[in-house]
């Protein structure tokens, strides 16, 4: 059974800095792109980022480029998002999502990990 | 990029049918067969209904379907249930990742 689980949400002050986590099971992790993608409260989901499977070639959204970084750890099944410079529009639930091999659909979710960015 | 438009919300009675558009652009929704559907409820891992435009992974009941014409791509489900209420977002790639606005669904 696949599962993605997120971690490592919580408040951080402006200009503050969070890493999340998501590690994933029930799959052969290094053979997927894994995204991340937001829901600021009260708005729609929104495409953060990705990753391939080896870590060698990451995406952007223009409003978190230069701020926030993707990574991932195969041995441990894990990504990583590193956010720096982190704003009050960056208050959202996170969510990691596996890609599909061979098209372009996101078909497992985690739950989710809240970051409120806040004085 | 802009994100792609949805209706904000739709409604139906239990049995009824509603159809959900996503309208995107010529480089995006019209150009590929690249959209897929979810159904997100708060506080839950979002859910992957459709994907490929038409194509229902293992286990959605085929009372969900996709369609496309043009630039508009559209969910329908029939048969409504009250599970079904939620929110539902379409997601395009067209060289980037684009969701739509969301769509509350009501089952009165």
């Amino acid at each position: 059974e696949v599962q993605v689980v997120e971690s490592g949400g919580g408040l951080v002050q402006p200009g503050g800095s969070l890493r999340l986590s998501c590690t994933a099971s029930g799959f052969t992790f290094s053979n997927f792109w894994m995204q991340w993608v937001r829901q600021a409260p009260g708005e729609g989901l929104v495409w953060v980022s990705r990753i391939n499977g080896d870590g060698s070639s990451t995406n952007y959204a223009d409003f978190v480029k230069g701020r926030f970084t993707f990574s991932r750890d195969n041995a441990k099944n894990t990504v990583y998002l590193q956010m720096n410079s982190l704003r009050g529009e960056d208050t959202a639930v996170y969510y990691c999502a596996r890609e599909t091999s061979g098209s372009y659909f996101l078909d497992y979710w985690g739950q989710g990990a809240l970051v409120t960015v806040s004085s | 990029q802009s994100a792609l438009t949805q209706p904000r919300s739709v409604s139906g009675s239990p049995g009824q049918s509603v159809t959900i558009s996503c309208t995107g652009t010529s480089a995006d929704v019209g150009a590929y067969k690249y959209v897929s559907w979810y159904q997100h409820h708060a506080g839950t891992a979002p859910k992957l209904i459709i994907y490929d435009v038409t194509k229902r992974p293992s286990g959605v009941p085929d009372r969900f379907s996709g369609s496309k014409s043009g630039n508009t791509a559209s969910l329908a489900i029939s048969g409504l249930q009250a599970d079904d209420e939620g929110d539902y977002y379409c997601l395009s790639y067209g060289g980037s990742w684009l969701f739509g606005g969301g769509t509350k669904l009501t089952v009165l």
